[in-house]
């Protein structure tokens, strides 16, 4: 059983609000990761982070806003919430191996939390 | 493009019977693969990974196998129980530079019925 947790699990908000998900992890891991996921697609990258005060956007463009501003911690946020940001939203985390080698960089999610904005 | 496809895109079994899952990949240079197992509504849980010099690798009931020449992977369930009811998801990784970009399928949705 992985040791990375969000919450809300479950949030349905109006248009125009401020919305924080939360991320943590238990394990040390310096890399961390959202994804976005909606039924029958596969999931998308939206941010990603190598380490505390790091924060890259990944593939899938979003108006959402990271920090790490502590190893284990992983906001994100939106800041004025819209009917097209209704989905589901997957925090993970990895393992960096030794420096100079691959590792098998093993994915750590989290349940999820579905946010559903009317 | 790198593109990872999977097929069936749903199957339904009954509970006892064996199935195969199939992942065929254009992701290069290869890393790993990966099978993941998501129930629904909850977050995708890892069953194997492989790099390129493995061939098969087994977890309980639940037995991969990778052909890299032919950049193709399948998952046989053996003996599938309820609980296998689920979206099973292939990820191939490039050899990028400490982990390496993910690519995701859009999943096989299973329902095993008793």
């Amino acid at each position: 059983e992985a040791d990375i947790y969000q919450t809300p699990r479950y949030l349905v908000i109006g248009t125009g609000k401020k919305i924080t998900l939360e991320c943590s992890q238990t394990m040390g891991h310096d890399k961390m990761y959202w994804y976005q996921q909606d039924p029958g697609m596969e999931l998308h990258l939206i941010h990603y982070s190598y380490g505390v005060n790091s924060t890259e956007k990944g593939d899938l463009s979003s108006e959402s806003t990271v920090s790490r501003i502590r190893t284990e911690h992983f906001p994100l946020t939106l800041e004025s919430a819209r009917p097209s940001h209704t989905s589901q939203y997957l925090c993970a985390s990895s393992e960096v191996k030794a420096s100079g080698r691959l590792g098998t960089g093993e994915l750590f999610f989290g349940e999820g939390s579905r946010l559903t904005v009317l | 493009k790198n593109q990872v496809e999977q097929s069936p895109q749903s199957l339904i079994i009954l509970e006892g019977k064996n199935c195969t899952l199939q992942c065929n990949y254009t992701v290069s240079p290869f890393s790993n693969l990966r099978w993941y197992k998501q129930d629904t509504g909850r977050g995708p849980v890892s069953l194997t990974i492989m790099t390129f010099s493995e061939n098969t690798k087994s977890n309980g009931r639940y037995t991969a196998t990778l052909d890299a020449d032919t950049k193709q992977s399948s998952l046989h369930i053996t003996a599938s129980q309820l609980s296998d009811s689920a979206s099973y998801i292939c990820v191939v990784s490039d050899r990028g530079s400490t982990l390496g970009r993910l690519y995701f399928g859009r999943g096989t949705q299973l329902t095993v019925w008793p």
